[in-house]
């Protein structure tokens, strides 16, 4: 079975430092990798995804087959990024189902 | 507001009772997803439906329930409530079955058992 793994539950950054959230996965075909965003109270909302190849709010997430991973990254943090960050993963064998990882809980620093 | 919308916003109540959580998705979305949030277990998938039929099931108890109506809102039913049961429960929504495609979810329904 798939499987996301982040392994930072707490990251720590000041304002206007980059930032690096990493995601691996255990996939062995093809998946499909977002990034959902979780400010306090509010509900998940997608940050980006792999296949759109966008990039939202200033960070981007490049999907590296080799290493299995799907790191976020922004190159100047703003205190308004930080809330709960998810990284999740979909394959087609499993139909549309996310299976997301446990969070990273962001906090920029003024 | 058109996005997804789930009641209640929360609930309280005792072991071996029978709750019903109702989700109703973004204007023209076919899927529904549930999801529970838990201290223990992070995010899981539940359950799926698109278009009123169940199209997948994860880690969903026997205990546990969904349907989804014509009008498409769907209702999550927990029963035999246990005090693990407590968790925040997600709904998502999305427009087709598309297994690459973006999710879209409600603010959740917080659920604290007693």
């Amino acid at each position: 079975a798939q499987r996301v793994t982040q392994p930072e539950k707490l990251l720590s950054v000041f304002k206007g430092a980059p930032v690096e959230l990493k995601c691996n996965y255990s996939y062995s075909g093809s998946p499909e990798l977002f990034w959902y965003v979780q400010y306090s109270r509010q509900r998940l909302q997608l940050l980006l995804r792999h296949i759109s190849r966008e990039s939202i709010k200033g960070f981007t997430a490049d999907l590296n087959k080799g290493e299995t991973s799907f790191h976020l990254k922004k190159p100047f943090a703003q205190e308004e990024d930080s809330a709960m960050y998810y990284c999740a993963l979909s394959v087609e064998t499993s139909g549309s189902r996310l299976t997301f990882g446990e969070g990273t809980q962001l906090t920029v620093n003024p | 507001d058109s996005g997804v919308t789930q009641t209640p916003k929360h609930l309280i109540t005792a072991t071996g009772q029978r709750v019903t959580l109702r989700c109703s998705p973004r204007s023209g979305d076919l899927s529904v997803y549930w999801y529970q949030q838990s201290l223990d277990q992070g995010l899981q998938f539940l359950i799926h439906y698109y278009n009123g039929e169940e199209r997948a099931k994860g880690n969903i108890l026997e205990r546990f329930s969904a349907q989804q109506f014509p009008d498409l809102h769907s209702e999550l039913n927990l029963s035999s409530l246990e005090l693990g049961d407590s968790a925040l429960y997600f709904c998502a929504s999305s427009p087709l079955l598309d297994w690459a495609g973006a999710q879209y979810f409600g603010p959740g329904t917080r659920l604290l058992v007693l």
